[in-house]
């Protein structure tokens, strides 16, 4: 069965650094471009990042520049996202998903984890 | 850049159609056959419904159809069932490596 769970979420300062990890199972890792994709509260969909398969290039949305970095570590099957310089408008569930360069899609989905940035 | 533009809202009774529309730019829906469709229940992850412009992913129900005309692209669900009712997003390639959003469409089975 395909797998994605997120972990590492939680209540942040502005300013502040989180960093969220997603265990992937059930499928070639490794050869799959990956993605995070977050929901604001009561918002739509907003695609963050993503890392292509082979060679690991990475992209991000404007919104969040170079404050956010995409990685993954293909020997455990974990896909992370640092967060650095959080802000207020950050505030979203973050979700991971199987997408990306050459595979323009994004499915499966995991369940999600919620970072909040408040005072 | 903007999110691509969607009707806030549809309805429908049980065994009608509806469609969705997803309007982008020439830079986006328009120039790439790279348009997804994803259905959102409550408090649940999202769920492809559609790739590829038009292509329905194993186990989905052949209710669910797509299209693309120049900048715009469609999503019809026919005959229209009460677990249908979601919010429905559109997504394309929008170069660059970045993909765009729809707002989303909330969908109401009367």
């Amino acid at each position: 069965e395909v797998q994605l769970l997120e972990s590492g979420g939680g209540l942040v300062q502005p300013g502040e650094s989180l960093r969220l990890s997603c265990a992937a199972s059930g499928f070639s890792f490794s050869t799959s471009a990956m993605s995070w994709v977050r929901q604001a509260p009561g918002r739509g969909l907003e695609w963050v990042a993503s890392i292509s398969a082979l060679h690991g290039d990475t992209s991000s949305a404007d919104s969040v520049g170079d404050r956010f970095t995409i990685s993954r570590d293909k020997s455990l099957g974990i896909l992370y996202l640092q967060m650095d310089y959080l802000r207020a408008e950050d505030t979203a569930v973050y979700y991971c998903t199987k997408g990306g360069p050459h595979r323009d899609w994004f499915d499966p989905w995991g369940q999600g984890t919620l970072v909040i940035v408040s005072s | 850049q903007s999110a691509l533009t969607q009707p806030a809202s549809v309805s429908g009774s049980p065994g009608q159609s509806i469609t969705i529309s997803c309007t982008g730019t020439g830079s986006d829906v328009g120039n790439y056959n790279l348009v997804s469709w994803y259905q959102q229940h409550p408090g649940k992850a999202p769920k492809v419904i559609i790739y590829e412009v038009n292509e329905r992913p194993s186990g989905v129900s052949r209710r669910f159809s797509a299209s693309k005309s120049g900048n715009t692209a469609s999503l019809t669900i026919s005959g229209l069932q009460p677990e249908d009712e979601a919010t429905y997003y559109c997504c394309s390639y929008a170069g660059r490596v970045k993909w765009m959003f729809g707002g989303g469409t909330d969908l109401t089975v009367l």
